[in-house]
């Protein structure tokens, strides 16, 4: 149980097109999803909160209007990264909170983004 | 400021090589401790919710403990299996769900 996944998996694009990833709970309704940025060798950066039905709320430094994240449904939130420029690369990793237990996230394989 | 600080950044065992990994943490009220596993490429894999001091977890050869300050990863006999990152995470009583990562342990187990 509580398995999540992220689609896709890896994606390159050209510089100034725009990306969307999409990270769904299999198994279990998230009625918080989470998205990280992780640069190499480094720990998991917060870039959102994704609460179904409601706007995101974004850390400070993170550029909304960058990074658009809906959460449309209980299973699904996606995070398309616009106009995308190579500092944008990176891994992106999304996480679900379970309503079970509510404290735990679990999170996806990740989606690893480079921009040429 | 709530900080989390992972130590030793990485560590070399030999298989059968017992170790602990710490993480200690300063966070004003603490909801939960969570462990995660990362191998390279991949997402973090859910390992132990410690909610209280005293309380300890254990998984195959992975025991968790916690104190008011700070909690420890034991690995008991580790396979080469157990190589990866082991991330230590805080959950803060007023985060909204949010979590607070350290920076890891890399851990690597030569057979």
């Amino acid at each position: 149980g509580a398995v999540v996944s992220q689609h896709p998996s890896r994606v390159i694009c050209k510089s100034g097109t725009s990306v969307k990833i999409e990270c769904r709970s299999l198994d279990f309704q998230a009625t918080t999803m989470f998205w990280y940025r992780q640069f190499p060798k480094k720990s998991l950066m917060l870039m959102a909160t994704s609460n179904e039905g409601s706007k995101a709320t974004y850390e400070q430094g993170v550029e909304k209007d960058k990074f658009l994240i809906n959460h449309a449904s209980l299973t699904l939130s996606t995070l398309t990264v616009t106009s995308a420029h190579p500092e944008d690369s990176s891994f992106y990793i999304c996480s679900a909170r379970t309503t079970l237990r509510v404290d735990t996230q679990y999170f996806g394989p990740g989606t690893r983004l480079t921009v040429l | 400021e709530d900080q989390v600080t992972q130590s030793p950044e990485a560590l070399r065992l030999q298989e059968g090589e017992s170790s602990s990994l710490n993480c200690s943490y300063t966070v004003s009220g603490l909801r939960g401790l969570f462990w995660y596993r990362q191998d390279p490429g991949k997402g973090p894999e859910f390992l132990f919710t410690l909610y209280s001091a005293g309380e300890e977890k254990e998984k195959e050869r992975l025991k968790a403990t916690l104190t008011k300050k700070e909690s420890f990863l034991h690995i008991t006999a580790p396979k080469p299996e157990d190589s990866a990152t082991y991330l230590c995470a805080v959950q803060p009583a007023d985060s909204w769900g949010k979590l607070q990562f350290g920076a890891g342990t890399q851990v690597v187990v030569t057979p």
